[in-house]
């Protein structure tokens, strides 16, 4: 079974500054793929970015992007120009063969 | 294009009784998820359907939890008799298509308290 560690339980950055995430994960797989999904108060849980294991460049999305270390399975999200809207629980998660894994989450409070 | 819906969105219950929950997913969509999340824990998978067949199951305590996708579309999760330890938020997610890379689209979740 993977497993996916989120260490991380709350996090806090002032507006505008930029705030990492942390996320490890353990699969035998060589294949596999890697997402960071947000789940806003009393909101429904969205895709922030998504990694292909394969892939060696790292994911981008405008404010968000990765960090990935396949041989330290890591996989880090860094936020960049924080704003108040990405005040959220954000979960990391891992799919092998269609089975999706999910940590712990990491809730982040964006200061104004 | 109209979200995955679920149905209620809160319930309370007794222990020992039963509870059903449905989901709608988006339309088109042949993958359909249900995960349970209890409060601080990230969502854990339930069961997947493919169309109106089971692909995983693996982790449904299938002793007193059901679920089916008769005509390939909606879904119900049930709960016969419900313990305490099932409060928690449960979750509908739905793809387009079952592989590994393809984005998951949830649901608002539906909110359960065992009394």
């Amino acid at each position: 079974a993977q497993t996916v560690t989120q260490s991380q339980p709350e996090m806090s950055v002032q507006e505008a500054e930029t705030v990492t995430l942390s996320c490890t994960y353990d699969t035998s797989e060589s294949n596999y793929y890697l997402f960071w999904y947000k789940q806003p108060p009393s909101r429904q849980m969205i895709l922030v970015i998504r990694q292909e294991a394969y892939k060696q460049q790292n994911a981008t999305e405008n404010r968000f992007s990765v960090n990935f270390q396949k041989a330290a399975k890591s996989f880090s999200l860094k936020i960049s120009d924080s704003q108040l809207g990405d005040t959220a629980m954000y979960f990391c998660a891992s799919n092998t063969g269609n089975q999706f894994y999910f940590g712990t989450g990491t809730s982040l409070t964006v200061i104004p | 294009e109209a979200g995955v819906a679920q149905s209620p969105r809160y319930k309370i219950i007794e222990k020992r009784q039963s509870v059903a929950f449905w989901c709608n997913p988006i339309s088109g969509h042949a993958t359909l998820y249900w995960y349970q999340q209890i409060l601080g824990q990230g969502p854990k998978l339930l069961i997947q359907f493919q169309n109106n067949g089971v692909v995983d199951d693996s982790q449904l305590p299938k002793d007193r939890f059901s679920a089916e996708r008769l005509k390939g579309v909606d879904s119900t999760l049930k709960i016969q008799p419900a313990k305490l330890e099932d409060s928690a938020v449960y979750l509908c997610a739905s793809s387009p298509l079952l592989e590994s890379y393809n984005e998951q689209f949830f649901g608002p979740g539906t909110r359960l308290t065992v009394l």
